[in-house]
């Protein structure tokens, strides 16, 4: 089926321990994203693609790194994973950024625990 | 900074109850609103985007309105399967990002 998808669903990881979220989309959408969900605090975004080689920061971008080689692939890096990194993480896909494009398709999650 | 708050933070509705959700939302320019819907242990899945106030989108029992303040998810005569948590959005003009509400978590009970 097309859409996002993302890997792995859960993950527990040991305090300074590095790990990569994956996430890939099969429409070939221009702009790409990672957010990530915290009760209270709702979606901060991370992140984010305009395009293949083209990344920039979102609101909360420490601790993480992304690169985009491709148009589908837009993986987030966790350097040195610290608990308030526990969180559900979302990447999102969509034609482009201005309103009439930025109808995000979410994939399915990552719920991250960091001991 | 844009900011989006919405309430109730949860509401709970008997079946055929109609009620409304609010978005109350600040930014510089509004660009578009967005709505989305949000199952357990799902992503969000877009519903509606309204980009001026007086502007109303409608999709099965919801209708989302907006003004120059607020937007309203109003829902009529709900069902079980209507439970969720219904997120808000904008999106300010100049600017890229996308700032989301906490969300309001709605239970419908038969």
């Amino acid at each position: 089926n097309a859409g996002v998808t993302q890997t792995p669903k859960f993950q527990v990881l040991k305090t300074g321990q590095s790990m990569t979220l994956q996430c890939a989309q099969d429409m070939n959408h221009e702009y790409m994203s990672w957010y990530r969900q915290d009760p209270g605090m709702g979606l901060r975004l991370i992140h984010y693609s305009v395009g293949a080689g083209i990344t920039d920061q979102g609101e909360v971008p420490n601790g993480y790194n992304v690169s985009r080689s491709t148009t589908e692939d837009f993986p987030l890096r966790l350097l040195s994973a610290a608990p308030s990194q526990t969180s559900v993480y979302f990447c999102a896909s969509s034609r482009g950024q201005g309103a009439t494009k930025v109808r995000y398709t979410f994939g399915s999650g990552t719920r991250l625990t960091v001991v | 900074e844009d900011q989006v708050t919405q309430s109730p933070e949860a509401l709970r509705l008997q079946e055929g109850e109609s009620s409304s959700l609010n978005c109350s939302y600040t930014v510089s320019g509004l660009r578009g609103l967005f709505w989305y819907r949000q199952d357990p242990g799902k992503g969000p899945e877009f519903l509606f985007t309204l980009y001026s106030a007086g502007e109303e989108k409608e999709k099965e029992r919801l209708k989302a309105t907006l003004t120059k303040k607020e937007s309203f998810l109003h829902i009529t005569a709900p069902k079980p399967e209507d439970s969720a948590t219904y997120l808000c959005a904008v999106q300010a003009w100049g600017y890229q990002k996308v700032t989301f509400g906490t969300g309001t978590k709605l239970q419908v009970i038969p």
